[in-house]
C-alpha cells in the first residue's frame, strides 16, 4: 500500500524557514516524480514544486523559487522541502504527492504551515 | 501561466441522475503523443485530494466506471453518471502540460 506520511509543518513568523519532510513506503520511491502541492485553508488547490526520480532536475511555482528548495534522497526514501523567506500568503496544508502518467496519483494526508506574526 | 476555466462553481445533484462539469484551458492541451494533458481529482470533505481522471479520459486505478472524461483542445468534461452520496466534494480540472501546474477554481458538488 502506497503511503506518504508529511511532517514539519507548524507556526513560524514571516522571514522565518521551515524544513517539510516526507517518509514514502509502499512503492519504489526511486522511480517516480515527487511533488508538494498545497492548499490554503478553505482554498483550492495548487502547485508548489517537482522534483525528477534521481533530483537532478526541479521545478517552482513563480512565488516560490529562490525562496523554497524541493529535494529528496532516495536511500531513505523521503521527500523535503526547505522553505525560507515565509509569508504570511505561504499559510497553507502542504501535500506531498506521487506524479505518474502526467497526474497526481497519491497524496499524503498534508502538514499544516502557518506563517504568522 | 495557462488558465483553467470551470463551470458550474456549484453543482446540486440527485442521487442516481448524472452530472457533468466542463473545464476550459486559455490554450490547447493536446500534446504530440495525441494526449490531453488534463487530469481530474476530487477532494471529499476533510480528505486529501485523489486522482479521478488523467491524460484527459483515463480512470485512475480503483475509480469507479461512473466517472468519465472527454474532450480535446481546451475544452474538457467530466461527467458523473449516477451520482452517489460518497461523490459528494469539490473537483478539479488541472492542466499537467507545461509548468507551472494549474487547477480549476473547483466545482462544490453537493447532494439536493
Amino acid at each position: 500500500e502506497v503511503q506518504l506520511v508529511e511532517s514539519g509543518g507548524g507556526l513560524v513568523q514571516p522571514g522565518g524557514s521551515l524544513r517539510l519532510s516526507c517518509a514514502a513506503s509502499g512503492f519504489t520511491f526511486s522511480r517516480f516524480w515527487m511533488s508538494w502541492l498545497r492548499q490554503a485553508p478553505g482554498k483550492g488547490l495548487e502547485w508548489v514544486a517537482d522534483i525528477k526520480q534521481d533530483g537532478s532536475e526541479q521545478s517552482y511555482m513563480g512565488s516560490v523559487r529562490g525562496r523554497f528548495t524541493i529535494s529528496r534522497d532516495n536511500a531513505g526514501n523521503s521527500l523535503y522541502l526547505q522553505m525560507n523567506s515565509l509569508r504570511v500568503e505561504d499559510t497553507a496544508f502542504y501535500y506531498c504527492v506521487r506524479g505518474d502518467n502526467w497526474a497526481y496519483d497519491y497524496w499524503g494526508q498534508g502538514t499544516l504551515v502557518t506563517v504568522s506574526s | 501561466d495557462i488558465v483553467m476555466t470551470q463551470s458550474p462553481l456549484s453543482l446540486p445533484v440527485t442521487p442516481g441522475e448524472s452530472a457533468s462539469i466542463s473545464c476550459r484551458s486559455s490554450q490547447s492541451l493536446l500534446y504530440d503523443t495525441g494526449n490531453n494533458h488534463v487530469d481530474w481529482y476530487l477532494q471529499k470533505p476533510g480528505h486529501s485530494p485523489q486522482l479521478l481522471i488523467y491524460l484527459g479520459s483515463n480512470r485512475a486505478s480503483g475509480v469507479p466506471d461512473r466517472f468519465s472524461g472527454s474532450g480535446s483542445g481546451t475544452d474538457f468534461t467530466l461527467q458523473i453518471s449516477r451520482v452517489e452520496a460518497e461523490d459528494v466534494g469539490v473537483y478539479y480540472c488541472m492542466q499537467a502540460l507545461q509548468y507551472p501546474r494549474t487547477f480549476g477554481q473547483g466545482t462544490k458538488v453537493e447532494i439536493k
